[in-house]
């Protein structure tokens, strides 16, 4: 079974760079066949995919963060990391993992992240 | 780009079938997943590949898939599945209708 648990700073100025950690138990990263993927949710609003990462490192972003975003992966700690540049929106965010016919069925607990000054 | 579109809120009364739509452009050749979110907490999958229960998933809980509509029903509704609801595909990336808040009444 696997587990996933998001850590990082919970507030961040406008502007700058937010960036997360998820660490994972139960699998390697980086011989899965899952993919691994950052999901944010607004307070009180929807689900919005950020991007995922295979375990060669391929990456897919949105298609409206893409320029602000790098998804990469540590191998060596069984980690994966999100760093989203302008940080403009508070949110919710969550790591997962994308099972091959790419569904979402292990999630991490959430992680607030406050954008203020 | 291809969009999935939910109702904002469905009601049903306790014990009834509870139906929930998602829509899309021939969505009926995708592969459609379902999600459930209480308060507080993190999605669970509750539907899979349109029709696919992980364990521990009830019987109750079933979807289908076909034409222009995927559709979460939820049979013999209880007060404990007052939730928001989000399907799910992979189309280039993956992408999430926009939520469908569930009140059993």
């Amino acid at each position: 079974q696997l587990q996933l648990q998001e850590s990082g700073p919970k507030l961040v100025k406008p502007s700058e760079t937010l960036s997360l950690i998820c660490t994972v138990s139960g699998d390697s990263i980086s011989t899965s066949t899952y993919y691994w993927a950052w999901i944010r949710q607004p307070p009180g609003k929807g689900l919005e995919w950020i991007g995922t990462i295979s375990s060669r490192g391929t990456t897919y972003y949105n298609p409206s963060l893409k320029s602000r975003v790098t998804i990469s992966l540590n191998t060596s700690e069984n980690q994966f990391s999100l760093s989203l540049t302008s940080a403009a929106d508070t949110a919710i965010f969550y790591c997962a993992s994308v099972a091959p016919y790419g569904h979402i069925d292990y999630w991490g607990q959430g992680t607030l992240v406050t954008v203020s000054s | 780009s291809f969009e999935l579109t939910q109702p904002l809120s469905v009601s049903v009364a306790l014990g009834q079938t509870a139906r929930i739509a998602c829509g899309g452009n021939n969505i009926g050749s995708k592969s459609v997943h379902w999600y459930q979110q209480k308060p507080g907490q993190a999605p669970i999958l509750i539907i899979y590949r349109n029709t696919n229960r992980p364990s521990g998933i009830p019987e109750r809980v079933s979807g289908s898939n076909s034409g222009n509509t995927a559709t979460l029903t939820i049979s013999r509704a209880q007060a404990g599945d007052e939730a928001d609801y989000f399907c799910q595909v992979w189309d280039s990336s993956v992408l999430f209708g926009g939520g469908t808040k569930l009140t059993v009444l």
